[in-house]
């Protein structure tokens, strides 16, 4: 699987628009990209993914960039409890093969 | 329809002891993967079941081992505990089609080995 790159942390103002980048030049045509967050020491939570287009859900959207080596997650409005790590990864899509690589992540603290 | 269930929650062992972990996916989910969280190394892919045999394998030590039952329940076992392994371990389930199969964590079990 490719490799991602995610900033450590950021800083987002509650009600404002969280924008978390990741890097993944390497990806391969067959490679998704996924995005998880984890609550302090909870279970990863499931975002959104995509492959190619720009995807949209109840929780977040997802811009892909054209030649797919970067992509940004989107929370709209920002809320305190949004506050966590947020890891990026990509996954190649290939039957029986099931496992996600998860790299460092990026730390997002939603401030009053 | 209720999530991935694991237990126990919390352990503790010593060191040279044995623990399983148990974990339960979401019903109508065939396939469970186990993950290692560590503050030094982060999340790390253990292994996965599917039909109760092994189909993907991290890059673990023989002492860490699973099965799967018939009916998609899992086990995961540590033989002969190291302080190391001192960790968060986390179970996630799938439908197991592969491709683009979204996997759901549970709520993890805190191992401490003293």
């Amino acid at each position: 699987d490719a490799k991602t790159t995610q900033p450590p942390s950021m800083d987002c103002a509650e009600g404002r628009a969280a924008n978390l980048p990741c890097n993944h030049s390497t990806i391969s045509g067959n490679e998704y990209v996924y995005w998880y967050r984890q609550i302090h020491s909870q279970g990863p939570q499931y975002i959104i993914h995509g492959l190619k287009n720009n995807e949209t859900n109840e929780m977040a959207s997802l811009i892909i960039t054209e030649d797919r080596k970067s992509s940004t997650l989107i929370l709209p409005h920002a809320t305190l409890r949004d506050t966590a790590v947020y890891y990026c990864i990509v996954r190649v899509a290939l039957y029986n093969f099931n496992k996600f690589y998860f790299g460092s992540g990026t730390k997002l603290n939603v401030k009053p | 329809k209720a999530g991935v269930t694991q237990t126990p929650r919390y352990l503790i062992k010593t060191r040279g002891q044995q623990v399983t972990l148990s974990c339960s996916p979401i019903s109508g989910h065939r396939s469970v993967s186990w993950y290692q969280q560590t503050p030094g190394q982060g999340l790390q892919f253990l292994f996965e079941y599917f039909s109760e045999t092994q189909r993907n394998k991290g890059n673990f030590p023989g002492r860490f081992s699973g099965r799967q039952f018939s009916n998609s329940r899992s086990e995961m076992n540590v033989s002969t505990l190291e302080l190391g392994d001192s960790a968060l371990y986390l179970c996630a389930s799938s439908l197991g089609a592969g491709g683009t199969d979204t996997q759901y964590f549970g709520p993890g079990t805190r191992l401490t080995v003293l």
